[in-house]
């Protein structure tokens, strides 16, 4: 099975432009998590989806969006981008989003905002 | 509320035991999770547990589990240097819907 994919890689992007950036789970997993991490705040939770439903969200701004698409597939979205948004952002799927399940982590994508 | 906390660094002799400390808050919490990282690397799942067991081995990793200081540890037996990355300890909860909270990742030198 094919692990979970992340594109772009590698982005930069200047402050007040937007970003989206896409997750591909692993086939049959359903449930996908975004985090931001940085090296002064560590790992925060973004959002969940499951089933094309945002189940859950953490604290951040609502210039951070994302959704998830029938194929789990899913997307996220910052707008109009500030210096602090620079920060890896790694997407996580499981089968059912329950706590029993195994997350997979992507490699991330490196969003630098100058 | 939902905190994880654990120290920044440790270092090591190769071959010596590690221990990596990890305190929680959220009493709710279902599972506890240590993750490794490496340079440019996403996250790898190390092991977990089950918040009523007390401890898990497997091969090498050790984790212990006090419920009611809510601390958490993972001990790494004959450290290699190849053990050198960042280790994130995690809680996950339902809340309706799936929630991790990490840690801020405890960076593990292991000196040759």
């Amino acid at each position: 099975k094919a692990g979970v994919t992340q594109t772009p890689r590698y982005l930069i992007k200047t402050r007040g432009q937007q970003v989206t950036l896409s997750c591909s789970p692993i086939s049959g997993h359903r449930s996908v998590s975004w985090y931001q991490q940085t090296p002064g705040q560590g790992l925060q939770f973004l959002f969940e989806y499951f089933s094309e439903t945002q189940r859950n969200k953490g604290n951040f701004p609502g210039r951070f969006s994302g959704r998830q698409f029938s194929n789990s597939r899913s997307e996220m979205n910052v707008s109009t981008l500030e210096l602090g948004d620079s920060a890896l952002y790694l997407c996580a799927s499981s089968p059912r989003g329950v706590t029993t399940d195994t997350q997979y982590f992507g490699p991330g994508t490196r969003l630098t905002v100058l | 509320g939902e905190d994880v906390e654990q120290s920044l660094f440790l270092s090591v002799r190769e071959g010596d035991s590690s221990v990596i400390n990890c305190t929680y808050t959220d009493s709710s919490s279902t599972y506890l999770y240590w993750y490794k990282q490496e340079p440019g690397a996403g996250l790898q799942l190390l092991t977990y547990i089950f918040s009523n067991m007390d401890m898990k081995q497997d091969q090498r990793l050790t984790v212990l589990l006090n419920k009611k200081d809510k601390h958490l540890s993972l001990r790494i037996a004959d450290t290699q240097t190849g053990d050198s990355a960042i280790y994130f300890c995690a809680e996950s909860m339902d809340t309706g819907g799936f929630k991790t909270i990490f840690g801020a990742g405890t960076r593990l030198f292991v000196k040759a």
